[in-house]
C-alpha cells in the first residue's frame, strides 16, 4: 500500500535531549513537510522540502532541524533548543511544492517531553 | 506571517442539524483546500477550490469560494455522527507555503 509512515506513534523524552522523528513515504512525491499541532490550534509549518538535499524553514523552524538525503525520507530532529517541544507532529507529502497539490498526511507522532 | 482564520472554533450540533464553518484570509488566495481530521487521526484532503465564486458539492457537504477569493465556507446538511472531527481550510497567500486555518471542531450529539 502506498502512503506515509511516521514512527513511533508516541514518544517520551527527557528535557534537554534531542529526538528524531521518522517520516517515510512511498508515493514518489517530491515535496515533504513537517507540521506541529497543539491542542485547539491549527497546523503550523516547521520545515518543507521541494527536492532531495533542499529544504526551507517554515514559520516555526527555531529549535528544529531536518534532512532530505533520500526522496522517500524526511526526518525531523527536535533539539534541546526547542522551548516547548511537547506536541503532535505531522509529516505530509505532495506531488509537487505548488499550492495546487493535495497534501497526504502521515498518522503523526505525539511527543511528550518530561 | 499571513493568517487564515476560521470561525467558529467549536460547534456542537444535534444530529440532523446543519453546520457551517467559515474561513477568512487577509489576502487573496490563489486556491483553497479543505481537510478533515477525525479525533485522534490525521488530516485528510476533502476538496480544492480555485475559481472565484466556485461552489462544489460532495454529498451533504457544500464548499464555496468567495468572489474576492479571500474567504470560503463549508456547509454540512443534516449532520451525522460520522461528521465529527475538525475541519481545516488551507490556503497559499504567499507563494508555495500553505497556511492552515485554526480549524473548527464539530461535535454531533446523537
Amino acid at each position: 500500500d502506498g502512503g506515509i509512515t511516521q514512527s513511533p506513534k508516541y514518544l517520551f523524552r527527557k528535557e534537554g535531549q534531542n529526538v528524531t522523528l521518522s517520516c517515510e513515504q512511498n508515493l514518489n512525491h517530491d515535496a515533504m513537510y513537517w507540521y506541529r499541532q497543539d491542542p485547539g490550534q491549527g497546523l503550523r509549518l516547521i520545515y518543507y522540502s521541494q527536492i532531495v538535499n533542499d529544504f526551507q524553514k517554515g514559520d516555526i523552524a527555531e529549535g528544529y532541524s531536518v534532512s532530505r538525503e533520500k526522496k522517500e525520507s524526511f526526518p525531523l530532529t527536535v533539539t534541546s533548543a526547542q522551548k516547548n517541544p511537547t506536541a503532535f507532529y505531522l509529516c505530509a507529502s505532495s506531488i509537487g511544492l505548488g499550492p495546487d497539490h493535495e497534501q497526504f498526511f502521515g498518522p503523526g507522532t505525539r511527543l511528550t517531553v518530561l | 506571517g499571513q493568517q487564515v482564520m476560521q470561525i467558529p472554533q467549536y460547534q456542537h450540533v444535534q444530529e440532523g442539524e446543519d453546520f457551517t464553518t467559515y474561513c477568512n484570509s487577509s489576502t487573496t488566495l490563489s486556491n483553497i483546500q479543505w481537510y478533515k481530521q477525525r479525533p485522534g487521526g490525521h488530516p485528510v484532503f476533502l476538496i480544492q477550490l480555485v475559481k472565484s465564486g466556485e461552489v462544489k458539492k460532495q454529498k451533504r457537504l457544500t464548499f464555496q469560494f468567495g468572489e474576492a477569493k479571500k474567504n470560503s465556507s463549508l456547509h454540512i446538511t443534516a449532520t451525522q455522527t460520522t461528521d465529527v472531527g475538525t475541519y481545516f481550510c488551507a490556503g497559499p497567500p504567499d507563494g508555495n507555503q500553505f497556511y492552515f486555518g485554526t480549524g473548527t471542531s464539530l461535535t454531533v450529539i446523537p
